[in-house]
């Protein structure tokens, strides 16, 4: 069984569109995450939720939109992309809070191109 | 300057060598973690540590807490550690601030 899943793995769209990624994990952890790595398979955190909370909001375009139906679910919504956009987006689950319990299960990633 | 900064970037080694990668943070951290990016591109947690030294087959991580500094070193390598290695700090609350990686290859 896959701990944490994400869809689709890959995701061409054109710029100006709309799209969402999915995220469900199975392992009855408490925080979910957002990350974005950047051609320089740079990682930056974008959002974190906890039980269903938004804990951390980087530094981010109100573009993005993530969505915690419960707490093994958090998608990522993303209007109007850009070709900056293009990256791959990985979606984690941990325990704890990152800091003190927090072993991080990372999804495969989707890889989103933008044209 | 980063917050959290690794050394070498880029590391290429013999089958059998001892490798050791280093991890400067400027951040105070509840925790530190190594991460292992394979070829494919899937990411994998280490280790997460806040104090001493961990060992898991041919890994061991350290941290000195004081001096804000943490490696990992791989005894007797193979080329099936050939991956990034990540750095991350973790920060109280739920945010980890990354490093740029160390790209390892080991040869056969």
């Amino acid at each position: 069984d896959t701990a944490v899943s994400q869809t689709p793995k890959y995701l061409v769209t054109q710029m100006g569109n709309d799209k969402s990624i999915k995220c469900e994990q199975n392992l009855g952890h408490d925080t979910m995450y957002w990350y974005k790595q950047d051609s320089k398979k740079f990682l930056k955190i974008m959002f974190s939720y906890n039980n269903k909370e938004l804990i951390i909001n980087e530094t981010v375009p109100n573009r993005f939109s993530p969505k915690s139906p419960d707490k093994a679910h958090l998608n990522l919504h993303i209007n109007s992309l850009e070709l900056g956009d293009s990256a791959v987006y990985f979606c984690a689950s941990s325990k704890g809070l990152a800091g003190t319990q927090g072993t991080q299960y990372f999804g495969p990633g989707t890889r989103l191109l933008v044209l | 300057k980063n917050e959290v900064e690794q050394s070498p970037q880029n590391l290429t080694a013999q089958e059998g060598e001892f490798i050791t990668i280093n991890c400067s943070y400027s951040v105070g951290i509840s925790a530190l973690h190594w991460l292992q990016q394979h070829p494919g591109g899937g990411i994998v947690s280490l280790f997460m540590l806040s104090s001493g030294k961990k060992k898991h087959g041919r890994l061991i991580a350290t941290i000195n807490i004081q001096e804000k500094h943490s490696s990992l070193h791989i005894t007797a390598s193979h080329p099936r550690d050939s991956a990034v290695y990540i750095c991350a700090a973790g920060e109280s609350g739920s945010r980890l601030t990354f490093g740029e990686g160390t790209q390892l290859t080991v040869n056969p």
